[in-house]
């Protein structure tokens, strides 16, 4: 078991251009979440998936981010015309089943930096 | 709406001493989950613990103990006789248990933890 993983670990962009990443989940968890952490502060919850039905997503998610589960295997995260705003460290995160007590396992986090 | 407060930005200390991470939240569900979660320098979150709501014992786990006190809304974390290696961010986060919050964690700002040889 390898963990979650996360492509790519650091991404440095232009403002205005649109940016993708990728979560890869631990293999048998069926829920996949994001996460967005700015210097000095907790995570914040973006959105989830349970298989591939997003059921939940954040007023921090706005209009120009995108989630997507297809098959409930991989996720991939889209920020288009980003922002300054938008620089941040984006956490992905998997657990299996459907309760809340549930621990989340992190994966590593794409940095993302827009110029 | 559920909140996490972690009032202590950054402690310091000097390897063997004891040291406390306070943890205060806010709920309105009576059934919730409390996670303790370390993110040392590479950047990784490592899950520690969880606790829920109806299990007011407090725990020991090597050097580590948590004290979960409803009464206070308060999960502190003890590290006892602390080493280098314990030098991290530690964050506090709690999940409720209604199907609509998803089990999303909020987790508070974290604490510093700098443990000086």
């Amino acid at each position: 078991d390898t963990g979650v993983s996360q492509n790519p670990r650091h991404k440095i962009t232009k403002r205005g251009q649109n940016v993708t990443f990728r979560c890869d989940p631990i293999s048998e968890h069926n829920r996949l979440y994001w996460y967005r952490q700015t210097l000095g502060q907790g995570p914040e919850f973006l959105t989830y998936f349970q298989n591939e039905a997003q059921l939940e997503k954040s007023r921090l998610l706005s209009d120009r981010f995108s989630a997507e589960r297809p098959k409930g295997s991989f996720s991939t995260l889209e920020i288009q015309r980003t922002e300054q705003g938008d620089s941040a460290m984006y956490l992905c995160a998997s657990s299996q089943g459907s309760a809340s007590y549930n621990e989340q396992f992190f994966g590593p986090g794409t940095r993302l930096t827009v110029l | 709406a559920q909140k996490v407060t972690q009032a202590q930005t950054e402690i310091s200390v000097v390897e063997k001493e004891d040291v406390t991470l306070d943890c205060v939240y806010e709920t309105r569900d009576t059934t919730y989950y409390l996670f303790w979660y370390k993110q040392p320098p590479s950047g990784e979150l490592v899950f520690l613990i969880r606790r829920n709501s109806f299990d007011e014992q407090n725990e020991i786990s090597g050097r580590y103990s948590w004290n979960f006190q409803k009464s206070t809304s308060s999960f502190n974390f003890t590290i006892t006789a602390s080493q280098v290696v314990d030098s991290a961010v530690y964050f506090c986060a709690l999940s409720e248990a209604w199907e609509t919050s998803g089990s999303r964690l909020t987790f508070g700002e974290g604490t510093q933890l700098t443990v000086n040889p």
